[in-house]
């Protein structure tokens, strides 16, 4: 069964600095990965995902990832933070022709001004 | 298309009531997710369904749980009698057929039952 790691519970960083967030899958075979984000009180909103090809991926707002497959990683990086990026983010795994998501627990981003 | 559309947004009911949930695809979409989220248990999947089928209820919690898509464009998800632990934020999340999709998620219903 697929499941997805992520490093941290809660980050709180401030403004400008930079961001990585960790993402670990388990699963042997070929996959989707994708980053959510959710902003305090609303939905999952896609920022960023990776099908095939360049293995670094960029998103809306700045955000981009990095698959490594050798490590079965799929972080999340921005190189200066705004206070708008306060939110939770959420990895999230599917198969290869496979039909569920496995999301990971989240990561609470908290940017202080 | 105006997206996942979930209803209601906010729900309040009293313990031992019965709580119906609603939500419409994205029209196109064959896949209809039902996730929970709580602080406890972060996100997780309650069902899915395939062209209205449902494929995988292992994560419905209890029998009290069910849910339904009697056509392509809508879905419920019931509780019935619903408890205090049951409050939550449920969410709705549809896909289409293919390699390269992925979840789009409705604004969720907040349920709180007192």
């Amino acid at each position: 069964a697929q499941s997805v790691s992520q490093h941290n519970h809660h980050v709180i960083l401030s403004e400008a600095a930079s961001l990585e967030l960790g993402c670990n899958y388990s699963y042997g075979g070929t996959v989707n990965l994708f980053w959510y984000v959710q902003y305090p009180g609303q939905h999952l909103q896609l920022l960023l995902k990776y099908f095939s090809g360049d293995p670094l991926v960029k998103g809306i707002k700045g955000f981009e990832a990095e698959f490594i497959k050798s490590k079965f990683s799929f972080n999340l990086r921005k190189p200066s933070v705004q206070w708008s990026d306060t939110a939770e983010y959420f990895c999230a795994v599917n198969a290869f022709y496979g039909q569920n998501f496995v999301f990971g627990p989240g990561t609470r981003l908290s940017v202080l001004p | 298309d105006a997206g996942v559309i979930q209803s209601p947004r906010h729900e309040v009911t009293e313990m031992g009531q019965e709580v119906t949930l609603r939500c419409k695809p994205i029209s196109g979409h064959d896949y209809l997710f039902w996730y929970r989220q709580t602080m406890m248990r972060g996100l997780e999947l309650l069902i899915y369904f395939n062209n209205n089928v449902p494929i995988d209820d292992s994560g419905m919690p209890e029998d009290r749980f069910s849910a339904k898509m009697p056509n392509a464009s809508f879905s419920t998800l019931k509780i019935q009698p619903s408890e205090p632990r049951d409050s939550a934020v449920y969410f709705c999340a549809s896909r289409q057929t293919g390699m390269n999709t992925e979840a789009f998620f409705g604004q969720g219903t907040r349920l709180t039952v007192v």
